[in-house]
């Protein structure tokens, strides 16, 4: 069945450092993988998509890629910020036919 | 444009007892979801609607209905609340008539607690 997994330990970083959070998928190749950001008592926030025939996307200070050989998606926050610590979220599509499945999510702190 | 949004923001409930979860967007959109949310457990889809007039259960339907009212109004019903249903319940809208349109607005959540 299609698995979408994220580190549910917290991720802790030192302002100014480079955040790398991982979503990992098994058994398929989605044809897309997105990443939102969750804040407490708030729902997510749409920050990157990025297909099957795409390594990397940017966006401001956010990078994501997506390694099929790996089955694995890297989401890079760079010079990261205190306004950064959120709750970050993958989810994919398996194909056309099927719906988005999300990951559990990763809670990132930064601290000053 | 407000968006999605939810009402009630909280609401506690006896075992047994029903409620509706009311959901609207803004934006013109076609497909509407509910989702679930649980500690360790992610977002769970529980109905969606790709277009107004139709509906399609998602992973964890049991013991919930939907209505898509309109195009903008997309409702969750509890017909007999149970413990189980305790979390927090999230509507996203997006562009699209397929569900696997790209970008999911969500909603700011109903916290639901099932006594």
């Amino acid at each position: 069945s299609q698995k979408i997994e994220q580190n549910s330990e917290a991720l802790n970083i030192q302002e100014g450092k480079t955040a790398t959070l991982t979503c990992n998928y098994t058994n398929y190749s989605p044809a897309y993988l997105q990443w939102y950001r969750q804040d407490p008592g708030r729902g997510p926030v749409f920050l990157l998509l990025i297909r099957e025939n795409e390594k990397e996307k940017r966006k401001e200070r956010l990078k994501v890629t997506f390694d099929t050989t790996l089955k694995q998606s890297l989401f890079h926050i760079t010079a990261s910020q205190p306004a950064d610590s959120a709750t970050y979220l993958c989810a994919h599509r398996y194909s056309s036919a099927s719906k988005i499945i999300f990951g559990s999510g990763t809670r990132l702190s930064i601290r000053p | 444009n407000a968006g999605v949004t939810q009402t009630p923001k909280f609401q506690v409930l006896k075992t047994g007892q029903s409620m509706t979860l009311q959901c609207a967007q803004d934006m013109n959109h076609n497909s509407m979801y509910w989702y679930r949310q649980d500690p360790g457990m992610g977002l769970r889809l529980i109905y969606y609607s790709a277009s107004e007039g139709t509906t399609d259960k998602g992973e964890v339907p049991n013991g919930y209905n939907v209505s898509r009212l309109n195009k903008r109004e997309f409702s969750l019903r509890l017909e007999s609340a149970a413990p189980s249903q305790t979390s927090v319940y999230f509507c996203a809208s997006s562009e699209g008539t397929r569900t696997d349109h790209e970008t999911q607005y969500f909603g700011p959540g109903t916290r639901l607690l099932v006594l």
